[in-house]
């Protein structure tokens, strides 16, 4: 089974702090995202990688940036946490054959206090 | 992507069938219909993919109308962990993202 595994279940970061959020696959998936998770809002891709080193930015990009020096992981980063980011933040692969459904884990909430 | 509309909830009986239904009438020649589900406090799963023609795997049926403007996913026999939201999503092919929307709770009873 493909698996997609966030380094973090839950986090608490103080506002203005740089936090990393890191995603590791493990079967070789090109495609990559983030997605944060908010009651009443659904699911918005923040951004996606389609490479190693490519990015590109989703719905909802202001405030973070990404990183993808490896195929296998894939790093969001919030570079001057505030409170409006507190959120469940998701991670998601898939093939490059984009006809193929996203595998994602479990999630990290994400507290900015 | 097309605009998909979901009840936003149902309740079912533990080991009957349970059967979703997914109105996506805008839906373009080019757009798979997908089906994913999140468990409480877990990320979304996928289940099940289609352009037009019916698909079964191990969890689920997908049943694509004709016209395709509709669809239905069956989970054959329901059971407690089958409780989750669902989504329906018409996604182009050739395009990245997955928009989801908010999906129908389904609320498996004993």
């Amino acid at each position: 089974d493909v698996k997609v595994t966030q380094s973090s279940r839950y986090l608490v970061k103080r506002t203005g702090e740089k936090v990393f959020l890191e995603c590791v696959q493990d079967m070789d998936h090109e495609n990559m995202f983030w997605y944060r998770q908010d009651p009443g809002l659904g699911l918005r891709l923040i951004y996606f990688s389609y490479d190693v080193k490519m990015k590109e930015k989703g719905d909802i990009p202001e405030g973070y940036s990404v990183s993808r020096e490896k195929k296998e992981r894939f790093s969001l980063i919030l570079e001057s946490a505030s409170t409006n980011q507190t959120s469940m933040y998701l991670c998601a692969s898939s093939l490059s054959d984009r006809i193929y459904g996203y595998t994602f884990g479990s999630g990290t909430r994400l507290t900015v206090v | 992507d097309a605009k998909t509309t979901q009840p936003p909830s149902m309740d079912c009986a533990e080991g009957r069938a349970a059967n979703l239904p997914c109105n996506h009438s805008t839906i373009s020649g080019n757009e798979y219909v997908y089906w994913y589900r999140q468990i409480h406090s877990q990320g979304p799963q996928y289940i099940i993919h289609g352009l037009k023609n019916n698909e079964t795997n191990e969890m689920a049926s997908l049943i694509i109308t004709e016209d395709r403007k509709s669809s239905t996913l069956i989970l054959p026999h329901a059971t407690l962990r089958d409780t989750a939201v669902y989504y329906c999503i018409a996604r182009p092919h050739n395009d990245y993202k997955l928009s989801f929307g908010a999906g129908t709770t389904v609320t498996v009873r004993a």
